[in-house]
């Protein structure tokens, strides 16, 4: 079975500062998606970033990018430029990937509440 | 626009009562799912279904039941049997065999007096 751990419940950062969650995984799995889901204070869940497993290309979103680490399962989110509208819980998910495209449901962390201070 | 929609956005339940809560979705995805949320645990997967009239147990299945009659709808409903009903309940879907992308709704509480 898949597991997802966030180590840090929270965090906090400055405005402008960058700042980097933290996400590992467990599976035996070689294909698979990754994602970073953002829910902000009003609750919907927003889709951050994705990554998929076979390249080895770190994702970027504007000022999002993961790093990447297959072979240690690491799968970290660095936040750019902090701004106040990043205050959130960020969930990190996994599902795997069979041929054609993506199955099953998505299995996610608990969760790291990040706060953006003025 | 096209998206989720889930409604009661609150409810307010009494112990011993069932409740259901709906979401639609006009986004013509195949597969929808139920995950419930609650601090400090993440979202738990309860039921998801891939194709109309079928579906399948997620993580946390039991005092819950869905169904799945048409592609737009998969409600959910939350039985006396659910021993800790109160938590924040989220709908999503998302295209079968795609990328994985999933697509949320604005969640409902349920809030058992």
């Amino acid at each position: 079975a898949q597991t997802v751990t966030q180590s840090q419940p929270e965090m906090s950062v400055q405005e402008a500062e960058t700042v980097t969650l933290s996400c590992t995984y467990d599976t035996s799995e070689n294909n698979y998606y990754l994602f970073w889901y953002k829910q902000p204070p009003s609750r919907q869940m927003i889709l951050v970033i994705r990554q998929e497993a076979y390249k080895q290309q770190n994702a970027t979103e504007n000022r999002f990018s993961v790093n990447f680490q297959k072979a240690a399962k690491s799968f970290s989110l660095k936040i750019s430029d902090s701004q106040l509208g990043d205050t959130a819980m960020y969930f990190c998910a996994f599902m795997k990937h069979v041929k054609g495209g993506s199955q099953g449901n998505l299995i996610f962390g608990k969760g790291t509440k990040l706060s953006v201070k003025p | 626009d096209g998206g989720i929609t889930q409604s009661p956005k609150y409810l307010f339940r009494k112990e011993g009562q069932n409740v259901t809560l709906s979401c639609e979705q006009n986004l013509n995805h195949d597969a929808m799912y139920w995950y419930r949320q609650d601090p400090g645990q993440g979202l738990r997967l309860i039921y998801y279904s891939q194709i109309v009239n079928d579906f399948q147990k997620g993580d946390i299945a039991e005092g819950y039941s869905v169904s799945r009659e048409k592609k737009e709808s998969f409600p959910l409903t939350v039985t006396s049997a659910q021993k800790n009903p109160t938590a924040f309940y989220l709908c999503a879907s998302k295209v079968e065999r795609n990328t994985g992308e999933l697509f949320f709704g604005e969640g409902s509480r349920l809030t058992v007096l």
